[in-house]
């Protein structure tokens, strides 16, 4: 089973209004956290936001949030207002299990490429 | 800033040679990653090191191996390269020493190695 799933490849959003990125997760571990990264055409991976399973209010950073639904298992996230620099793959990811040796790795999803227009 | 530095930004090798790829960072981490990222596949786990001499397999071992002689530098080696090992490398870094332990702790990413194998 897919540790990280993303299900929408490419996404296309108008410049100003909110999108929403979707990112379901599997584990069974009580203590996790989720990471979302932005990809440019650039290459570089910029960490955006986190959220630890035992955090009890959504993750915020700026224009981005993450709606985090833990029975649900689901870490979206919400780009509000967006910007033509918007444009990009983003990756969710997730860091589980014992935090030495082998458990500091994260996994992560297929990534959605997100398209804003004018 | 957090630097992780990938030696090459684009290499281009021939089927059987032996490839060294080399990530060099500046913030004293404890643990260095190895990823490669295919188009569909997101980023995928090759190897990581959690210490100076010590490392771990990740998800697609197979036809690599790593060394970490020094706590900066993190060295991904292809013994025999094959096409299927064209792709773009990823090399990161973090550290453990965060308020909240580990969990939060983002990955650092350098820019990338387009290798392409022919």
């Amino acid at each position: 089973a897919q540790k990280i799933t993303q299900t929408q490849p490419g996404m296309f959003v108008q410049e100003k209004e909110a999108v929403t990125l979707d990112c379901t997760y599997d584990t069974s571990d009580q203590s996790y956290g989720l990471f979302w990264y932005k990809q440019p055409s650039s290459g570089e991976m910029i960490f955006l936001i986190y959220q630890g399973s035992y955090d009890e209010q959504n993750a915020t950073e700026g224009r981005y949030s993450l709606n985090f639904q833990k029975a649900r298992k689901s870490a979206n996230l919400v780009i509000s207002a967006s910007q033509l620099g918007d444009s990009a793959m983003y990756f969710c990811a997730m860091r589980e299990g014992r935090l030495t040796g082998g458990g500091n790795k994260l996994t992560f999803g297929t990534g959605t490429q997100l398209k804003v227009e004018l | 800033d957090v630097k992780v530095t990938q030696s090459s930004r684009y290499l281009v090798k021939r089927t059987g040679e032996k490839v060294f790829l080399e990530c060099v960072q500046d913030m004293d981490h404890e643990n260095m990653f190895w990823y490669r990222q295919d188009p569909g596949l997101g980023l995928r786990l090759i190897y990581f090191s959690y210490d100076v001499k010590m490392k771990e397999k990740g998800d697609i071992p197979e036809g690599y191996s790593v060394s970490r002689e020094k706590k900066e530098r993190f060295s991904l080696i292809l013994e025999s390269a094959s096409t299927n090992q064209t792709s773009m490398y990823l090399c990161a870094s973090s550290t453990i020493r965060t308020s909240l332990g580990a969990y939060n702790s983002p990955l650092h990413f350098g820019n990338g190695t387009r290798l392409t194998v022919t």
